[in-house]
């Protein structure tokens, strides 16, 4: 069983559009992440959510909305996409609230959006 | 500054032979975790090791173990007896306490190519 789930794997897209990526982990983890890796691999947090509460929120454009409907669940909205946007994004979870430093996180396989 | 500088952006190592990725962190907090993860060309996250500020000895997980100099806020990860499917990138990644923000930052990886 999959543990940490993205869809979709690929999203192609016109510039102006808005799409959502979905996130679904079957861990039991508190907290969830969306990660952006761009072009030259760097990866930066974006966002991060405990039970449903936001927790971290980086440096991002207002276009970019999370959303947790539920501890299993944390979705990436993006509105008026822009080429810049090209990336990959992975979303991750971790046990949460923080009790061990040593909480590993458990990545999706990533979503590799592109804008056209 | 950056936190987590990994200063070889690409490695090519012969086939069985050991390998040593750098990492240098920077925290003023006594209480951090470090972690690596492997990033195949397929694009997922695997985490491999991990070590805590605190540990007093150093972590091994089969074929990786992790050198970790305090003092030097050094945290390399060592690949014994390389192999083919080892060819991937590297992130050293460090998680600062609770209180703040519960970001794990990564290094900008390293390229590790296996060479037959």
């Amino acid at each position: 069983d999959t543990a940490v789930s993205q869809t979709p794997k690929y999203l192609v897209t016109q510039m102006g559009n808005d799409k959502s990526i979905k996130c679904e982990q079957n861990l039991g983890h508190d907290t969830m992440y969306w990660y952006k890796q761009d072009s030259k691999k760097f990866l930066k947090i974006m966002f991060s959510y405990n039970n449903k509460e936001l927790i971290i929120n980086e440096t991002v454009p207002n276009r970019f909305s999370p959303k947790s409907p539920d501890k299993a669940h944390l979705n990436l909205h993006i509105n008026s996409l822009e080429l810049g946007d090209s990336a990959v994004y992975f979303c991750a979870s971790s046990q949460g609230p923080l009790e061990s430093l040593r909480d590993e996180q458990f990545f999706g396989p990533g979503t590799r959006l592109t804008v056209l | 500054a950056q936190k987590i500088t990994q200063t070889q952006p690409g490695m090519f190592v012969q086939e069985k032979e050991a390998v040593t990725l750098d990492c240098t962190y920077d925290t003023s907090d006594p209480s951090y975790g470090l972690f690596w993860y492997k990033q195949p060309s397929s694009g997922e996250m695997i985490f491999l090791i991990y070590q805590g500020s605190y540990d007093q000895q150093n972590a091994t997980e089969g074929r990786y173990s992790l050198n970790f100099q305090k003092a030097r806020k050094s945290a390399n990860l060592v690949i014994s007896a390389s192999q083919l499917g080892d060819s991937a990138m590297y992130f050293c990644a460090m998680r600062e306490p609770w209180n703040r923000d519960d970001k794990i930052i990564f290094g900008k990886g390293t390229r590790l190519h296996i060479l037959p």
